[in-house]
Order: structure tokens, then C-alpha cells, then sequence
């Protein structure tokens, strides 16, 4: 997908406990998103960054942390995952705010 | 807030039966109306960007326009190939806002 990578595609993990999830690009775009996709709530932002070392908060931040300490990495930590958080997550780059977004192949996660 | 609703939910037509789809949206002054296709398993793939009302872009069968209220993406003559979920996104021009909003989507069936 246009140099965007996501690990793990699928995971299976229990209540309480802490996961990460990984977004690795190689195009050197400034900005990197993490959205979840659920039905009927579509695709809802959770972090993004717009450089290393900054990242903002997105509608549905709770219960998620981030970390960016190179430009082609972004983690999207769940510190201690819910049944809620059960989701398909999606990283995304893009150039400059004006752009679109290219998205990775995603990460389907089942919290049990 | 940023708001993004589609229409319909799901649509199935014959193949070579042209439609609409439609996306409503309400933003504090819009930078870019965005339009994705996505197949089941993975992530959104760009279609178009629409700036401002009146603008138009084509690709293949697909056409999407833009007002200061929707946008609509016509697909003219679709085959079976264009079944999809297509997602429409807003971004604004300031603040949160600058990030994208996107609707839930409408899941396009093209019988043959």
C-alpha cells in the first residue's frame, strides 16, 4: 500500500492486558494517523502526528497512547485493552494536511 | 462539530445501471471534500479530492461534484468490479477540523 506497512494484520488478546500495534512507512511523510473502523460509526480518529515527537489527540483518545521517535514509526499503544477496543485499525500518511490520505492495510484486533 | 452523512446506507444495481451517491456534510469552512473506495479486508484507497463548489473530477466510470452543502459521486454504466464501500471525508481549516471526518459509507453491490 504505497510504502505503508501495519503489524501485526490479526490479533487475538485478553481483557486488562497491554498491546501494540505498529505503522511503519517508507514515503517520509510528515503526518501519521491512527483511526479504528467500526460499524456504523465508520472511520473515527484515535492520535495523529504531525512530526516526530508530536502527536495531538483525536475524537476517541481514550485509552490509547502513541509514540512516535522516528518519522517512518507510529505505535498506537492500547495500555490496558477492553472488550471496546475491539476494532480494525487503520494507520494513514499524508504529504501535508491539504492531501488525502493513504491508508494501510489495517490491523483486525479482538479483545476476549 | 464536523458532520458527514451518506446516502443511501447500501445500494445494489444491474450492471450498466448508472446512480448517485450522496454526501452531506456540515464543517467551519471546508479545505478539501475527499472520496475513498474501500474492499472488504482493507483499507481505503484515494478516489478524488473536491476543493471547492462546483468542481468536478472524473475517473473511469465515476464522476464526483462538489456544493457548499454535498457532494455527490455518480457512477456511470458500473460493472461488477465496482463493488465497493465508498466513504466520503471532510477535512476544515482550523483546529481539529483539520483533520479528517468521514461518514459511514455507502456499500455499492453491482450485480451482472
Amino acid at each position: 500500500d504505497a510504502g505503508i506497512t501495519q503489524s501485526p494484520r490479526h490479533k487475538v488478546t485478553e481483557t486488562g492486558t497491554p498491546v501494540t500495534l505498529r505503522c511503519h512507512q517508507t514515503e517520509n511523510h510528515r503526518y501519521m494517523y491512527w483511526y479504528r473502523q467500526d460499524p456504523g460509526h465508520g472511520l473515527r480518529l484515535i492520535h495523529y502526528s504531525y512530526g516526530v515527537k508530536d502527536t495531538d489527540k483525536g475524537e476517541v483518545s481514550d485509552g490509547y497512547s502513541v509514540s512516535r521517535s522516528k518519522t517512518e514509526d507510529f505505535l498506537l499503544t492500547l495500555e490496558s485493552a477492553t472488550s471496546s477496543q475491539t476494532s480494525v485499525y487503520f494507520c494513514a500518511i499524508s504529504e501535508s494536511e491539504g492531501n488525502g490520505y493513504t491508508f494501510g492495510s489495517g490491523t483486525r484486533l479482538t479483545v476476549v | 462539530e464536523d458532520q458527514v452523512t451518506q446516502s443511501p446506507e447500501a445500494l445494489r444495481l444491474q450492471e450498466g445501471e448508472s446512480s448517485s451517491l450522496n454526501c452531506s456534510y456540515t464543517v467551519s469552512g471546508l479545505r478539501g471534500l475527499f472520496w475513498y473506495r474501500q474492499d472488504p479486508g482493507k483499507g481505503p484507497e484515494f478516489l478524488f479530492t473536491l476543493y471547492s463548489a462546483g468542481e468536478e473530477k472524473e475517473k473511469e466510470r465515476l464522476k464526483a461534484t462538489l456544493t457548499k452543502k454535498e457532494s455527490f459521486l455518480h457512477i456511470t454504466a458500473p460493472k461488477p468490479e465496482d463493488s465497493a464501500t465508498y466513504l466520503c471525508a471532510v477535512q476544515g481549516i482550523s483546529g481539529s477540523a483539520r483533520q479528517l471526518t468521514f461518514g459511514s459509507g455507502t456499500q455499492l453491490t453491482v450485480l451482472p
